[in-house]
């Protein structure tokens, strides 16, 4: 149990679009996702943290109008990455969690690869 | 405010020979502590978790930890390696209570494993 996806798993786009990542929680409902964003060779930073029906908590540095959030229902969030730019090239992994999992666990998906062009 | 050290950015090991990661970390009560895997383009794999109780955890793959609260500390373990085992590791420590339970992660230990 508490498989996590995220979709899609690679992605390329061209400087100026806009992509959406979305990340699922496929067997519980989740009432807490979070967004973290990581460089190569790097560790995890945490970018956003998404209550279900609430507008998402950014941490600091990182820009809410950049990375947009949404955390629609208990099963799913989006990230959009609005105008891409080729710095904004990362892996992207979301986490799932839900208050009934012991001490709050997160369960992560296997993250996405943003290439922009 | 809540950190977490990997003193050890690359560690190799010859596979067969035991394995021990250090991972340190400054917060005010005793904290939850997760060990990751990760390797190359892939997502994270939980390997053990301390929340309370015995201090020495068990995990999967034949790994241990065992948290040190008067050291600040949660090192991973394994007796023999396995080249299978070659990946990065990532300590991670959650806070306790609160609306939120965010995960702060150290900067990762890449392990490589000889024949």
């Amino acid at each position: 149990g508490a498989v996590v996806s995220q979709h899609p798993s690679r992605v390329i786009c061209k400087s100026g679009t806009s992509v959406k990542i979305e990340c699922r929680s496929l067997d519980f409902q989740a009432t807490t996702m979070f967004w973290y964003r990581q460089f190569p060779k790097k560790s995890l930073m945490l970018m956003a943290t998404s209550n279900e029906g609430s507008k998402a908590t950014y941490e600091q540095g990182v820009e809410k109008d950049k990375f947009l959030i949404n955390h629609a229902s208990l099963t799913l969030s989006t990230l959009t990455v609005t105008s891409a730019h080729p710095e904004d090239s990362s892996f992207y992994i979301c986490s799932a969690s839900n208050a009934s999992h012991a001490y709050n666990e997160q369960f992560f998906g296997p993250g996405t690869r943003l290439t922009v062009l | 405010a809540q950190s977490v050290t990997q003193p050890d950015i690359h560690i190799t090991v010859s596979e067969g020979a035991s394995l021990e990661l250090r991972c340190n970390y400054s917060y005010g009560a005793t904290p939850y502590l997760f060990w990751y895997v990760q390797s190359p383009g892939q997502g994270l794999q939980l390997l053990l978790k301390y929340f309370s109780g015995d201090t020495l955890v068990q995990g999967i793959k034949g790994f241990e930890a065992e948290f040190k609260r008067s050291q600040s500390s949660f090192n991973l373990r394994k007796p023999s390696v396995h080249w299978s085992d070659a990946a990065e590791y990532f300590c991670a420590v959650g806070a306790r209570g609160g609306a939120t339970n965010k995960l702060i992660f150290g900067t990762g230990t890449l392990l490589a494993v000889q024949p």
